[in-house]
């Protein structure tokens, strides 16, 4: 089991539409959770980070972690096409260094 | 441009040569790290430093791999006897380093083994 969890999609929305993508993880001493999104053959750009369990809101994205559930999501409202992209959602925390685990990226289209 | 910066963009190179990539972290950013990624899946940790010293190394650094940051401000990842599995787009990140803190990427080298 890999310990981050993302379904890979695709996930094809109308434009306008409210985005909903998420991540399971098993790792306990995760404690910092992030977002990025990733354009085609470009680096990861980081949109959203959070520590701990509770919501984050940056404009039209709402990120929101529940440690409890090991569950993390992002939302995108009035989704356009210019975010059509992989987002990629990752975590750190002590795990006995301090690196990123990312898991393996959801691709969105959003159509006008 | 204070971003982290990459070099080269790309490089193709035949099965068996050696390669080096270079990244320049952001300005003051203590840790750096390297990542991989192949197409369709998200980044897998290579390995981190805290300034100079290399402090984890994932099992996918194989002994043909070898990162370097000899000054504790840019860093080299070398590839021996490139083999064709060895494909890959190969990320840097950097962080400021305090306790925990998000990571900065770079644009990535896209390696092509022939």
């Amino acid at each position: 089991q890999k310990e981050v969890e993302q379904d890979p999609g695709p996930l094809s929305v109308p434009e306008g539409a409210i985005v909903s993508l998420n991540c399971t993880y098993s790792n306990s001493a995760f404690q910092y959770f992030m977002w990025y999104r990733q354009y085609s053959r470009k680096g990861p750009e980081l949109l959203m980070y959070t520590y701990s369990s509770g919501n984050k809101e940056d404009g039209r994205f709402t990120a929101q972690v529940d440690k409890s559930s090991k569950y993390i999501s992002l939302f995108i409202r009035d989704s356009q096409p210019s975010d059509s992209a992989t987002y990629l959602c990752a975590m750190s925390g002590f795990t006995g260094g301090f690196k990123t685990i990312f898991g393996a990226g959801t691709r969105l289209f959003v159509k006008a | 441009d204070t971003g982290v910066s990459q070099n080269p963009r790309h490089k193709i190179t035949k099965r068996g040569q050696n390669v080096t990539f270079r990244c320049d972290p952001i300005s003051e950013h203590n840790r750096l790290y390297w990542y991989r990624q192949t197409l369709g899946q998200g980044p897998e940790f290579l390995t981190y430093f805290q300034n100079e010293a290399q402090l984890e190394k994932s099992r996918l650094l194989s002994d043909r791999f070898s990162a370097e940051r000899p000054k504790g401000s840019f860093s080299t990842l070398e590839i021996q006897r490139t083999e064709q599995g060895d494909s890959a787009m190969y990320l840097c990140a950097s962080s400021p380093g305090q306790g925990e803190t998000e990571a900065f990427f770079g644009q990535g080298t896209r390696l092509t083994v022939v």
